[in-house]
């Protein structure tokens, strides 16, 4: 079955730190991406998708590049900013059809000022 | 406006009463779903509706029965609690021919 492997946190940072949430899956065929961000007390909201192969999804100075090669999908930012501080999922959707999403874990990150 | 909207958004009650909670979408999205996220924070899939039909049903308990009136309505039903069912439900709906969900804001649901 299909299944999303993330990196544990917390990941702790200083603020205007460079980010790197790694994210790895397990699929048959060629899924579609994503990554979902969680606000303390909120629920999920997109943050970027990619939908094939080589496909960069962006948002808000973050990024993540669909690499087929090493079923890859890191989350990166260049800079990041204490309103950042939030738990990061990584999911996949697969293509057969069912549409239901696929989390990893979550990553929880703490900037600090 | 809220898009995808959940109630109520906190629920406290005891083991083995029967609760429903509420979910109502105004996107015009044709697929809704249910997400059960643990005190660990892990999500899971719990069931997807597409156009009033279910599609998904996944290892759930029958104490949990979905139940969708229209399109923009996905509530869940469930009966005789138990401390397990405490977890934090997210309620999310999807567009006709497109995979990224939109969620709502969750019910935290307490069992004592």
């Amino acid at each position: 079955g299909n299944s999303v492997t993330q990196m544990e946190g917390p990941v702790t940072l200083s603020e205007e730190a460079f980010l790197t949430i790694n994210c790895t899956y397990t699929a048959t065929g060629y899924p579609s991406l994503f990554w979902y961000v969680q606000y303390p007390g909120e629920g999920l909201q997109l943050l970027l998708k990619a939908t094939k192969a080589d496909d960069k999804g962006s948002n808000k100075g973050f990024e993540a590049t669909y690499r087929k090669e090493t079923t890859s999908f890191h989350l990166e930012k260049g800079s990041v900013q204490v309103s950042d501080s939030a738990v990061y999922f990584c999911a996949l959707s697969d293509q057969a059809g069912r549409r239901a999403l696929t989390f990893g874990s979550g990553t929880r990150l703490q900037v600090q000022p | 406006d809220t898009a995808v909207s959940q109630t109520p958004k906190y629920l406290v009650t005891q083991m083995g009463n029967d609760k429903s909670i509420k979910c109502e979408q105004n996107l015009g999205h044709d697929t809704m779903y249910w997400y059960k996220q643990d005190s660990k924070k892990f999500l899971k899939i719990m069931f997807s509706y597409n156009n009033k039909e279910l599609i998904i049903n996944e290892t759930v308990p029958n104490r949990f029965s979905p139940k969708s009136p229209d399109k923009a309505h996905l509530n869940l039903h469930i009966n005789s609690l138990e401390l397990g069912d405490s977890a934090v439900y997210f309620c999310a709906s999807s567009p006709a021919g497109r995979i990224e969900q939109y969620f709502g804001p969750g019910t935290r649901l307490t069992v004592t």
